[in-house]
């Protein structure tokens, strides 16, 4: 069985202030690890897709890195925003016969203006 | 160029009905995913498809629950004989490719069983 977890479940950071949250994974039959910004009442949107041990994807102030060794990447902002509040997924993809997304259950966060 | 297109976007259905969610990927993409979040749930893998192909059904409940992806036209879930317990909002994905592309989601189909 996959268990993809996240941490913290929800988080309330301070307009202005940086922050960060964890996915950790299986690492054994690593493929891909996925992260997801989901806004309420929007659909998940695609923010990462990182593959490499090592990994650091960046999109304007929010950053991801990777390590497949030991099963974990960090998910981080810098200079929160009221607009980053929502929850931030993350999903591991293995290959092992079976191709598909396990999610976490994901980082709910709420910037504090 | 419009995104996942899933309808209707909520449905109701008193038990023991059919319940048919619909699922029109981007334009360019022939992978489909289909998710379910259960009330106070995260989100969980049903089924991968491809045109007229299931690639890995292994989260789909063995009763009752089928998908296609036709060759022309969207790809449905089919829910028989619905029970409380399938309330849902079920979301729709598409990929232009398995490997590491990442899944555009639709808006999501909430059913709500009577």
């Amino acid at each position: 069985i996959l268990n993809v977890e996240q941490s913290p479940q929800s988080l309330h950071v301070q307009e202005g202030d940086s922050t960060n949250f964890t996915c950790s994974f299986p690492s054994s039959n690593f493929y891909a690890l996925h992260w997801y910004r989901w806004e309420t009442a929007k659909s998940p949107e695609a923010l990462f897709v990182m593959t490499l041990n090592g990994d650091e994807k960046k999109k304007g102030r929010i950053s991801a890195t990777l390590n497949t060794k030991e099963g974990y990447s960090y998910l981080y902002i810098k200079g929160s925003q009221p607009e980053d509040s929502a929850t931030y997924l993350c999903a591991s993809k293995i290959i092992q016969g079976a191709q598909k997304l396990v999610f976490g259950q994901g980082t709910r966060l709420t910037i504090n203006p | 160029n419009a995104g996942v297109m899933q309808n209707p976007r909520h449905l109701v259905r008193r038990r023991g009905q059919e319940a048919r969610l619909r699922c029109s990927p981007m334009k360019g993409h022939s992978h489909v995913y289909w998710y379910r979040q259960l009330p106070e749930e995260g989100l969980k893998f049903m089924v991968y498809l491809q045109k007229e192909n299931i690639i890995d059904e292994s989260g789909m409940p063995k009763e009752r629950f089928s998908a296609e992806f036709p060759k022309e036209g969207p790809s449905i879930l089919r829910i028989q004989q619905v029970v409380r317990g399938d309330s849902a909002a079920y979301f729709c994905a598409s990929s232009p490719g398995w490997d590491t592309y990442e899944q555009y989601f639709g808006p999501g189909t909430r059913l709500t069983v009577t």
